[in-house]
């Protein structure tokens, strides 16, 4: 599985949008980006994924550059309730790996 | 998606002593696989847990250690073996479906401190 890079810590203002960078210039062309998230104390939460396409859910927007090599994550709208450790991930085998992830804090 | 039961949610223990740990899910799943979270630290996959066969450790992690069973798809333990301080940490379940286009769930974790 492809390594990925992410810085280790983001600040957000509430209310803004909160933008998480990720390298990944390694990827292979049929290994998919994942994102999660953990609140503290609690397990790993599923945000989204992609192959190469832009994605949305109800969460955030996923942005995959047309090289595939980096990607961000988007919450629209952050609120104090999204401040947690966010993970990027490329998947190809049937398991992930996780990397140390970014620590966003969202301030009022 | 899948909703996991994981019990004990956490446990305090004696070094030298083992604890089991289940992982109890809602519908039949596919893969499922352990992580341990040190303090402080990500997520580190331990093995990923095989339905009817041994399972498949990640290197670092020995069955004598970290025994896993799955008897079948909606059930899995680890068994923390042998226990030291060193093996305070969290220890979650995780669930999914095969091929690269499939979330993972992952279960709330036991929180386990060795004393």
């Amino acid at each position: 599985d492809a390594k990925t890079t992410q810085p280790p810590s983001m600040d957000c203002a509430e209310g803004r949008a909160a933008n998480l960078p990720c390298n990944h210039s390694t990827i292979s062309g049929n290994e998919y980006v994942y994102w999660y998230r953990q609140i503290h104390s609690q397990g790993p939460q599923y945000i989204i994924h992609g192959l190469k396409n832009n994605e949305t859910n109800e969460m955030a927007s996923l942005i995959i550059t047309e090289d595939r090599k980096s990607s961000t994550l988007i919450l629209p709208h952050a609120t104090l309730r999204d401040t947690a450790v966010y993970y990027c991930i490329v998947r190809g085998r049937n398991k992930l790996v996780f990397g140390a992830g970014t620590i966003l804090r969202v301030k009022s | 998606s899948a909703v996991i039961s994981q019990k004990p949610s956490r446990d305090i223990c004696q070094r030298g002593t083992s604890l089991t740990i289940q992982c109890q899910v809602d519908s039949q799943v596919t893969m499922m696989f352990w992580y341990r979270q040190q303090p402080g630290q990500s997520l580190t996959l331990i093995a990923t847990a095989n339905q009817g066969s041994e399972a498949t450790y990640e290197s670092g992690f020995v069955i004598d250690k970290f025994p896993i069973s799955r008897p079948n798809l909606t059930f899995s333990t680890l068994t923390v073996s042998n226990m030291s301080p060193e093996d305070s940490s969290i220890y979650l379940c995780s669930v999914g479906g095969l091929g690269a286009n499939y979330g993972y769930t992952f279960g709330s974790g036991t929180r386990l401190t060795v004393v």
